[in-house]
């Protein structure tokens, strides 16, 4: 069985410029997290999505940061305009059961960077 | 708010030692608690996942256990191998996941 997948797995770019990751989450898993990760640090959770609802968005950016999940299967994040600050790692996990009440299974991450 | 802390933040032990790892978490109403391992430029593997009404749980070498009351839990690694080098993260479920910074794990040959 595939794992989540995530593309690119590496990406640079220039501040002001648009960047976006996609995520294909395991069949099967209506649950899927975008989470961001600093060096160092846990992941925290940017948003949630339950199929194509997006259930937990308080933590996204949303002056920047968008996000969408059009068919409750794979999903984009998206990031306009990148700031320096955004240099991180972009996971993407998926579960069975919603609302963190099962296993998640993470992708490889996004690692980006912003010069 | 929930936080979740983990103790130490790195560990260095010869190989074949048992060793345990610390998660403390400020609000005992969760669904679950989960443990992962993380290795370098990689996503997180989930190890062992403990429901509130659960106590532990073992996976092979591995043994995690939860005192809600006390907002505690611990990751027990029995006979520990240079493979086992990661960082070992802790995540506390209600409604979302909340994770620890992790814990920096090396085993010497």
């Amino acid at each position: 069985e595939a794992g989540v997948v995530q593309s690119p797995r590496y990406k640079i770019i220039e501040k002001k410029q648009p960047v976006a990751f996609w995520c294909n989450p395991i069949s099967g898993h209506n649950t899927l997290y975008w989470y961001l990760q600093n060096l160092g640090q846990g992941p925290e959770l940017l948003i949630r999505y339950e199929n194509e609802e997006a259930v937990d968005d308080s933590q996204l950016p949303k002056d920047r940061f968008s996000a969408e999940r059009l068919k409750g299967v794979d999903s984009t994040l998206k990031i306009q305009p990148a700031e320096l600050g955004d240099s991180a790692v972009y996971l993407c996990a998926s579960s069975f059961l919603p609302g963190g009440t099962d296993t998640q299974y993470f992708g490889p991450g996004t690692r980006l960077t912003v010069l | 708010k929930q936080e979740v802390t983990q103790i130490p933040a790195a560990l260095s032990v010869p190989e074949g030692e048992n060793l345990v790892l610390n998660c403390s978490f400020t609000d005992s109403a969760i669904y679950n608690l989960q443990w992962f391992r993380q290795d370098p430029g990689k996503g997180l593997t989930s190890l062992l996942l403990i429901q509130s009404s659960q106590r532990e749980q073992t996976s092979g070498r591995l043994n995690a256990s939860l005192d809600k009351s006390s907002g505690r839990s611990t990751l027990y690694i029995a006979a520990s191998q240079p493979g086992d080098s990661a960082t070992y993260l802790c995540a506390v479920s209600a409604y979302k996941y909340i994770f620890g910074t992790g814990t920096r794990l090396k085993v010497l040959a």
